[in-house]
């Protein structure tokens, strides 16, 4: 299966400043997703990243606040504006298996503090 | 939007018992996905269910996806410390690229 890396693993942010969170997988994928995990909760999409377009929003996300970018098979982004102490969470991407697409995959997670 | 009821929020055994949780929903799944996480890592799959009434087994753990398609539970026997960690389950509504749903989780501990 694929090996999915993100950077930076951990980071402590004072509030109004921005993060960027990557999102780098071994081989090309369709599909990437965003999902935020909340101290103690469980997995909220953020958003879909797809290759060449825009990112598709959950409700509740907003690109000003999410920006995402994917600008190839391989990588995507995740910015963090703006943050707030209600910002901090575990940052996930995930992808979608080859066969079946059904299963998704998980990267280690970015686990962020904002003061 | 879709829910998923997912029990128990906790449990707390002793090394060598064996247990079960379980997810319902009010919706129908195409495809239930079990995942288990552990502190500091991403959730990682367990086990894929596909078809109603599908009985899946991964080691000592076995899941099965409803009748109806709108549960799911998950069992693990003769529990090992290293079983400890987070469970959760996911619906996938559609075949094919879809969001998944989860579940709230049920934390795992186990007594050596």
């Amino acid at each position: 299966s694929a090996v999915i890396s993100q950077k930076p693993s951990r980071d402590i942010c004072q509030r109004g400043t921005s993060l960027t969170i990557q999102c780098q997988v071994d081989s090309q994928v369709t599909m990437m997703f965003w999902y935020r995990q909340q101290p103690g909760q469980s997995l909220t999409l953020i958003a879909t990243a797809n290759q060449g377009s825009e990112a598709t929003y959950e409700s509740g996300f907003v690109i000003d606040k999410f920006p995402i970018s994917r600008p190839n098979l391989t990588f995507s982004t995740l910015t963090v504006s703006n943050m707030s102490p209600e910002d901090s969470s575990i940052y996930l991407c995930s992808i979608t298996g080859t066969t079946p697409v059904n299963e998704q995959f998980f990267g280690p997670g970015t686990r962020l503090t904002v003061l | 939007g879709q829910q998923l009821n997912q029990s128990p929020q906790s449990m707390f055994i002793q090394e060598g018992e064996d247990v079960s949780m379980n997810c319902t929903s009010s919706s129908i799944f195409n495809t239930w996905l079990w995942y288990k996480q552990e502190p500091g890592e991403g959730p990682v799959l367990l086990i894929a269910l596909y078809k109603a009434g599908e009985l899946t087994s991964n080691g000592r753990l076995t899941a099965q996806f409803g009748i109806t398609r709108k549960d799911s539970f998950l069992n693990i026997s003769a529990s090992i410390p290293s079983d400890v960690g987070i469970y959760f389950c996911a619906g996938q509504s559609t075949t094919g690229y879809s969001t998944l749903t989860f579940g709230k989780g049920t934390m795992l501990l186990v007594s050596p």
